[in-house]
């Protein structure tokens, strides 16, 4: 069965410095796909990053990078010179390419101090 | 990028009555949709995934005729949650996928309160 793991239900980092959020995932599959996504307190789903598991390089979109390690299985997302507004949920996700569910893990709640 | 939108944004039923949540893919035709349902501080529970012209495939533990969802059309999947109750108050987010598209496009997500 497909799991994905968030360890920390909450973080806090200051305004400007980098943050990672953890992420672990389990899957028999071979072919998959690992998405962030970030959930502010309006509640839409805005995507942050994606990272094929064939893909040998590190997805990165802006400050945000997917730091992945596959013999770990691990997507761990990195935020750089985090900003006030980066305060909101965060939710890592996986899918099976050519399926179509998404399974989510169970968010992060990140604190950006000033 | 591609914009899926959710009427309403927010609702307020009574008990006993049932309510019409709309998803709607503004610009590409959306073969497949899904609707999720959160609770509050939870993560996402997929319900139920909807394909256009055929019955919706309901997640294990999700009452199928509680939860009727209707994919008449490639742009336009409805939740109806009938005869609603307290219990089923909550958030309810919809999303879409474009053909060889990896990406999920999610709608701004309904509150429903039940009173």
């Amino acid at each position: 069965a497909q799991k994905i793991t968030q360890t920390q239900p909450g973080m806090f980092v200051q305004e400007k410095e980098a943050v990672t959020l953890d992420c672990t995932y389990d899957t028999s599959d071979q072919s998959y796909g690992l998405f962030w996504y970030k959930q502010p307190s309006s509640g839409e789903m805005i995507f942050l990053i994606y990272q094929g598991s064939y893909d040998e390089q590190n997805a990165t979109e802006g400050r945000y990078s997917l730091n992945f390690q596959k013999a770990r299985k691990s997507a761990n997302l990195v935020i750089s010179a985090s900003q006030l507004g980066d305060s909101a949920m965060y939710f890592c996700a996986m899918k099976n390419t050519g399926g179509f569910k998404t399974i989510f893990g169970a968010g992060t709640r990140l604190f950006v101090k000033a | 990028g591609a914009v899926v939108s959710q009427h309403p944004s927010r609702v307020i039923c009574k008990s006993g009555t049932s309510v019409k949540i709309e998803c709607r893919s503004l610009d590409f035709q959306a073969t497949t949709m899904f609707w999720y349902r959160q609770f509050p501080k939870k993560s996402l529970m997929l319900m139920a995934t909807s394909n256009e012209g055929s019955k919706a495939t309901y997640e294990q533990g999700v009452e199928k005729d509680k939860f009727l969802i209707n994919h008449a059309s490639l742009t336009l999947s409805t939740l109806t949650v009938t005869s609603a109750h307290p219990e089923d108050s909550s958030f309810y987010i919809c999303s879409a996928i474009r053909d060889s598209s990896y990406e999920q496009y999610f709608g701004p997500g309904t509150r429903l309160t039940v009173t």
